[in-house]
């Protein structure tokens, strides 16, 4: 069975920074690309990152550009999203996302980001 | 990037009564290898997106039987037969084609 296990989500000041972790099992994860997906309250969805089976790709939404930084341990089963400079528009909640070719995406439960002072 | 535009906005459906919603996105979502990458997802308050139909009309295990999604390429309609008061929430289509995008959502609501 696929699972996808978020966490490290938390209250950040404005500026500060968190490491949201997925851990993953139940398939090939070194296979999968891997997402950060977020929604912020009251909002719709919004793609955040994705990364490459092998980590050699990311790309980000122009929005976190810079200040996130998404990667992996294909040892551990795991993705990571690094977020720095956190303002007070990343409140949301995270949720790690797989995809792969042919099948349906699985989702983690999500975890909340509150950046506020 | 691929845009996906939802409709409508808002869904006041009686139950018992069929119901539909639009998605069209901006650039086929039919890859090379047969599937439209198209998804849709319930949200209820206070919950996670929950997945109804994926690669365009594969109902997901556990959905019931009155949920179909059809379309192909560049617009697709999710089917609801008969209406229940438990499916009440926002309905959002995802594109997973090329990173990921989301259509708007669509509330739906009991007359």
């Amino acid at each position: 069975e696929v699972q996808l296990v978020d966490s490290g989500g938390g209250l950040v000041q404005p500026g500060g920074s968190l490491r949201l972790s997925c851990a993953a099992s139940g398939f090939t994860f070194s296979s999968c690309w891997m997402k950060w997906v977020r929604q912020a309250p009251g909002k719709g969805l919004e793609w955040v990152a994705n990364i490459s089976p092998d980590g050699s790709g990311k790309y980000y939404v122009d929005s976190v550009k810079g200040r996130f930084t998404i990667s992996r341990d294909n040892a551990k089963s795991s993705v990571f999203q690094q977020m720095n400079s956190l303002r007070a528009e990343d409140t949301a909640v995270y949720y790690c996302v797989k995809i792969a070719g042919g099948q349906r995406a699985y989702w983690g439960q999500g975890t909340l980001v509150t950046v506020s002072s | 990037d691929i845009v996906m535009t939802q409709s409508p906005l808002s869904l006041p459906v009686t139950p018992g009564e069929p119901a539909s919603i639009s998605c069209r996105s901006s650039q086929s979502l039919l890859h090379s290898d047969g599937f439209n990458y198209l998804e849709w997802y319930l949200q209820k308050p206070g919950q996670s997106p929950q997945l109804l139909i994926y690669l365009g009309s594969n109902r997901a295990s556990g959905v019931p039987d009155r949920f179909s999604g059809s379309g192909s390429g560049t617009d697709f309609t999710l089917r609801i037969s008969r209406v229940e008061a438990e499916d009440v929430g926002f309905y959002y289509c995802m594109q997973a084609l090329q990173d990921l995008s989301f259509g708007g959502g669509t509330k739906v609501e009991i007359k």
